[in-house]
């Protein structure tokens, strides 16, 4: 089945560590998203890119950085990580075109805890 | 800025028990969609309203779009505990701001057995 990946699952780290969260996707879709979850706040979205060339910035895109390499691979990091950055990340992914309503097939996240 | 309101914010039921949650806005949405996230997992679309008024039906699951596009609901009938899990509601806007979903804080449902 066509799928949206992401790795890792879970990660530990330590402030002030370099860290990078990847997805990907077999959906053939050229719209991709990072979204956080924290308890209480809902999700929300990070950065967004429509294709290899075009990234854009979310609601909360401090402290983070994108790097789309393929129509299929969307990554997120975190150049210095903090403990406000702890959350669940997810990467998602939509059609484009003007029969879409914009409805996002989610990747199952990776938690993410910054000591 | 887009707000979607949604309540109850938790709901505990016993299996069989009919539920409706609530998804409400000032704003109104091209299409609304529903999602539900099981532990462990991201969200899952359940369902796209497009249509004012619209109303559809997943099995025991009844989606409604509210008349002026701008509010929507979920109805659960005879609850079980498969249905236990985060029920999202996300509102999309057509045009150039299309790319973006306001979604929801959701409404995190226990059905016991």
């Amino acid at each position: 089945d066509a799928d949206v990946t992401q790795t890792p699952r879970n990660r530990i780290t330590k402030t002030g560590k370099r860290i990078m969260l990847e997805c990907s996707q077999t959906k053939g879709h050229d719209r991709m998203y990072w979204y956080r979850q924290d308890p209480g706040l809902g999700l929300r979205l990070i950065y967004y890119s429509f294709d290899v060339k075009d990234i854009n910035k979310g609601e909360i895109s401090d402290g983070y950085s994108v790097s789309r390499q393929a129509q299929a691979k969307f990554s997120l990091s975190l150049e210095s990580a903090i403990p406000n950055q702890t959350a669940l990340y997810f990467c998602a992914t939509s059609l484009a075109g003007g029969l879409s309503y914009n409805e996002q097939f989610f990747g199952p996240g990776t938690r993410l805890t910054v000591l | 800025t887009q707000l979607l309101e949604q309540s109850p914010q938790f709901l505990s039921i016993q299996e069989g028990e009919n539920l409706t949650v609530y998804c409400n806005s000032s704003s109104v949405f091209s299409s609304l969609q529903w999602y539900r996230q099981e532990p462990g997992e991201g969200p899952v679309l359940l369902v796209t309203v497009v249509t004012g008024g619209e109303v559809k039906k997943l099995k025991r699951l009844t989606f409604q779009f509210g008349d002026a596009r701008k509010d929507s609901s979920l109805h659960i009938t005879a609850a079980q505990p498969g249905d236990t899990g985060l029920y999202l509601c996300a509102g999309a806007n057509s045009g150039g701001s299309n790319y973006k979903l306001t979604f929801g804080k959701g409404t995190l449902l226990t059905v016991n057995p």
